[in-house]
């Protein structure tokens, strides 16, 4: 069973300009979560999707954004990038959510110079 | 939004070893999960506990539930390079929230 796919691995983008970040979940999964990681803050919770819905969302300005397509497949935006966001992003997929096993991608490491 | 404490921050033990880290909470745990991340991978789920006072083991790891459901901990038996990593604990309110983590560093 393939696990969840990340893409891409790793980015580098400038400040000011913004960048789309793909997550496959692992087949049969409807819930798709998205975190941000970085030494200071450690993990934090950007969003859950679960079927096409956004379910949650975390305290990231609107710069963030994200959406679910049919097939589960999830993308997140982050436009007009600030240094801050220099981050790994995580993307993680249940079957139904809250409460249930999540499974971690690898993570898209973005760097904004 | 439930506050998670894990302590101690950073731990660095010989191969052999035993060791233990703690997660805190000010409030009750609906349920707690353990993951371990390694460098350059997302975490990995090792175990969810829900009960107060349950104790559940994988392999060398033992995990801990208070009877009170606000605290956790997870011990290490006989600690090898291979344990090397970050573990975090994460509880379930409306989404699933981490603490800051314990980085672990077992050296041969």
């Amino acid at each position: 069973k393939a696990g969840v796919t990340q893409t891409p691995r790793y980015l580098i983008k400038t400040r000011g300009q913004q960048v789309t970040l793909s997550c496959s979940p692992i087949s049969g999964h409807r819930s798709v979560s998205w975190y941000q990681q970085t030494p200071g803050q450690g993990l934090q919770f950007l969003f859950e999707y679960f079927s096409e819905t956004q379910r949650n969302k975390g305290n990231f300005p609107g710069r963030f954004s994200g959406r679910q397509f049919s097939n589960s497949r999830s993308e997140m935006n982050v436009s007009t990038l600030e240094l801050g966001d220099s981050a790994l992003y995580l993307c993680a997929s249940s079957r139904l959510g809250q409460g249930t096993e999540a499974f971690f991608g690898q993570g898209t490491r973005l760097t904004v110079v | 939004t439930q506050l998670l404490e894990q302590s101690p921050q950073f731990l660095s033990i010989q191969e052999g070893e035993n060791l233990t880290v703690y997660c805190n909470s000010s409030s009750v745990f609906s349920s707690l999960q353990w993951y371990r991340q390694e460098p350059g991978e997302g975490p990995v789920l090792l175990v969810t506990v829900v009960t107060g006072g349950e104790v559940k083991k994988l392999k060398r790891l033992t995990f801990q539930f208070g009877d009170a459901r606000k605290d956790s901990s997870l011990h290490i038996t006989a600690a090898q390079p291979g344990d090397t990593g970050l573990y975090l604990c994460a509880s379930y309110g409306n989404k699933l929230v981490f603490g800051a983590g314990t980085i672990l560093r077992v050296k041969s």
